[in-house]
């Protein structure tokens, strides 16, 4: 199976910062990464998916970008309702792989 | 708008059965390939099962092999997950999912497996 490798498990921030989190795929994959946001007691929200693309109405300060092996997911100013859990992806293969999960807290 | 309600889950016994359902709408669902996957409490996600879109192959998780069935009715755009000797290791909220281009998931429903 490819394993996705998900970086860093936990990111500390304030409100107004940029944050990054990263994936790295075990084999290339092409851009079949999806990024989803996870809130305890909550569905997992589809941000990203084919690595850059914004689902629906998912706020612009959300960005992903990457191909191959290496992936991102920017905030470029992180608001009160992001912090949460997100998780990578991959679906380049039926055997869907996820990352271990970023973990977004408040500083 | 894509949708996808998922239902079925409860409380069962260790060695029991449960048949979890997902219909489908806003999309064309007989020409999606589709999945279930699961998130136990206070752990990360992990895929289930896939069913390709016309029902033609099928592939699980080693943790489920064996035990749990994926399957498609296309006339009535519905997923379907058959699990049976259940373990508690099983409790977790079950999701259905779309595959590529987009992959839409539903609400999600709860199965605890508990004596």
């Amino acid at each position: 199976d490819i394993q996705m490798t998900q970086s860093p498990p936990t990111l500390s921030a304030s409100v107004g910062d940029r944050v990054t989190m990263t994936c790295r795929a075990s084999q290339s994959i092409s851009n079949w990464v999806a990024w989803y946001q996870v809130k305890p007691g909550k569905a997992p929200k589809l941000l990203i998916y084919k690595a850059s693309s914004l689902q629906g109405e998912v706020p612009s300060r959300f960005s992903g970008s990457g191909s191959g092996t290496e992936f991102s997911l920017t905030i470029s100013s992180l608001q009160p309702d992001d912090f949460a859990t997100y998780y990578c992806q991959q679906y380049n293969s039926f055997h869907l792989t996820f990352g271990g999960g970023t973990k977004v807290e408040l500083k | 708008q894509v949708h996808l309600v998922e239902s079925g889950g409860g409380v069962v016994q260790p060695g029991g059965s449960l048949r979890l359902s997902c219909v489908g709408s806003g999309f064309t669902f007989r020409t999606y390939d589709m999945h279930w996957v699961r998130q136990a409490p206070g752990k990360g996600l992990e895929w289930v099962a896939f069913i390709r879109f016309d029902g033609s192959s099928e592939e699980y998780a080693d943790s489920v092999k064996g035990r749990f069935t994926i399957s498609k009715d296309n006339s009535k755009g519905t997923l379907f997950l058959h699990m049976s000797s259940l373990r508690p290791a099983d409790t977790a909220v079950y999701y259905c999912a779309k595959h590529r281009p987009v992959p839409d998931w539903g609400q999600g429903t709860v199965v605890t497996v508990s004596s």
